[in-house]
């Protein structure tokens, strides 16, 4: 099962809700990445978990909380987000090795509206 | 700062032509490359990855080159068929941590029959 799976697929929420992005893969990855893709942009990574350790955080706002319960799950909590951050919220894994070299896996991805 | 570049402007090719799209890059030195496929709405997804020692690589109909002197990859596909229009990504990895994949601007490949 080389597969990604994330829900919800689409979300619609205000400024003052509190929501939650969910990804899950079974292929023994032990690290798991969030991406936000704005229309006609690459991805843009956010947050990195290695064996369900937060490894790199690239300078999110604090209003995106990532949260790794174990090595097949990863979510993304959202909270008094702005219009701004509409976007595709990507899911990847990888096998996790001292050289990084390995491909990523994608999600198929969340479209999140911020209203 | 770092710059990924590729052909901002879509490439329009006849079916069974090769398609050439290029990725440049600046002020970085990654370990190696990669190169996706994403189709609208939908994540990417990997097709080839290249090491900074490595020239070529080849996988059924793509080929991927790597001149890390030039600074750049030339990702071909040979005998272009309408399924492979899309969105190619190239990818840098390794110069601020193996783990990270910082993204190109993307080319959108249109092959007409």
């Amino acid at each position: 099962d080389t597969e990604v799976t994330q829900t919800p697929k689409h979300l619609v929420m205000g400024m003052t809700n509190k929501k939650s992005l969910k990804c899950e893969q079974h292929m023994g990855h032990r690290a798991m990445y969030w991406y936000k893709q704005k229309a006609k942009k690459p991805p843009e990574l956010m947050f990195v978990y290695s064996y369900e350790k937060l490894s790199i955080n690239e300078s999110v706002p604090s209003r995106f909380s990532p949260e790794c319960p174990n090595s097949s799950l990863l979510n993304l909590h959202l909270h008094a987000l702005q219009p701004e951050d509409s976007a595709l919220y990507l899911c990847a894994s990888s096998r996790q090795s001292g050289t990084g070299l390995h491909e990523q896996y994608f999600g198929p991805g969340t479209r999140l509206t911020v209203t | 700062s770092q710059k990924i570049e590729q052909n901002s402007e879509a490439l329009n090719i006849q079916e069974g032509k090769t398609a050439t799209l290029t990725c440049n890059y600046t002020n970085y030195s990654p370990a190696y490359l990669q190169w996706y496929r994403q189709d609208p709405g939908r994540g990417p997804v990997f097709l080839l990855l290249i090491r900074e020692n490595e020239k070529e690589k080849r996988k059924e109909r793509l080929k991927v080159t790597f001149d890390t002197t030039l600074k750049q990859s030339l990702f071909h596909i040979t005998a272009s068929q309408p399924a492979d229009s899309a969105t190619y990504l190239c990818a840098l990895g390794g110069n601020t941590g193996f783990q990270k994949l910082v993204f190109g601007t993307g080319t959108r490949l249109l092959v007409s029959p």
